[in-house]
């Protein structure tokens, strides 16, 4: 079974200084990791993906995420949060096994940056 | 090119009547996905085709729910006699056609639906 962790239902950081999005995961085999952030009224929208190699991978708007195998984890980062990335994010996860099928996603966690 | 669109995109019902929900995914792709979003509950899987083969229903919350894809493109899921439960975002996504598990998947913006 696959299943995805976001501990922290609110995260609230001042404009400017560094955000972590938590995310832990659970699958069988090797996970593809991936997160996604949804703004108001708006479909979920891809920002990321760690597939395998470097576990330091870099995406849109500034944002990275770092994949650990020993803590089961993929952590969402950004060295200088803006208020324009309030939002919601999700992590979500799929075995490498399954194929094309549908990912499973945490519960999403709401980011809001003060300025 | 053009996104995954959804239509409409916000649905207002009576209890005990049927609603459809379109789905347009993008041009080519051969997966499509749909998930609910209720508030605070993150997404829940509903229904997932894949080409041809016959569709993924295990996530479909009970039979009122079913849908359908025609001619490998559009879909539609459609809710029987809605209840208030059944109000809720629904999510349709597509992905690329290699059908290689690491692809992402592109999510439409979603109808609202609402049950009085």
């Amino acid at each position: 079974a696959q299943s995805v962790a976001q501990p922290e239902d609110q995260v609230n950081v001042a404009e400017g200084n560094p955000l972590t999005v938590k995310c832990t995961y659970s699958v069988s085999g090797n996970p593809y990791l991936f997160w996604y952030v949804q703004y108001p009224n708006r479909g979920l929208q891809f920002l990321l993906k760690y597939i395998t190699g470097d576990n330091l991978v870099k995406g849109s708007y500034g944002f990275e995420a770092e994949f650990n195998k020993s803590q089961t984890s993929f952590h969402l980062k950004k060295p200088s949060a803006l208020v324009s990335d309030s939002a919601l994010y999700f992590c979500a996860v799929r075995d490498i096994r399954v194929g094309n099928t549908p990912l499973v996603f945490g519960k999403g966690t709401r980011l809001s940056v003060i300025a | 090119g053009a996104g995954v669109s959804q239509s409409p995109s916000n649905k207002v019902t009576e209890k005990g009547k049927d609603v459809e929900l379109r789905c347009d995914p993008i041009s080519g792709h051969t997966a499509l996905y749909w998930y609910r979003q209720s508030l605070g509950q993150g997404l829940e899987f509903l229904i997932y085709f894949q080409g041809n083969s016959a569709p993924d229903k295990s996530g479909l919350p009970s039979d009122r729910f079913s849908a359908e894809r025609t001619g490998g493109s559009v879909s539609t899921l459609t809710i029987q006699r809605t209840q208030q439960e059944d109000s809720a975002v629904y999510l349709c996504a597509s992905s690329s056609p290699s059908g290689r598990s690491y692809n992402e998947q592109f999510f439409g913006p979603g109808t609202r639906l609402t049950v009085l």
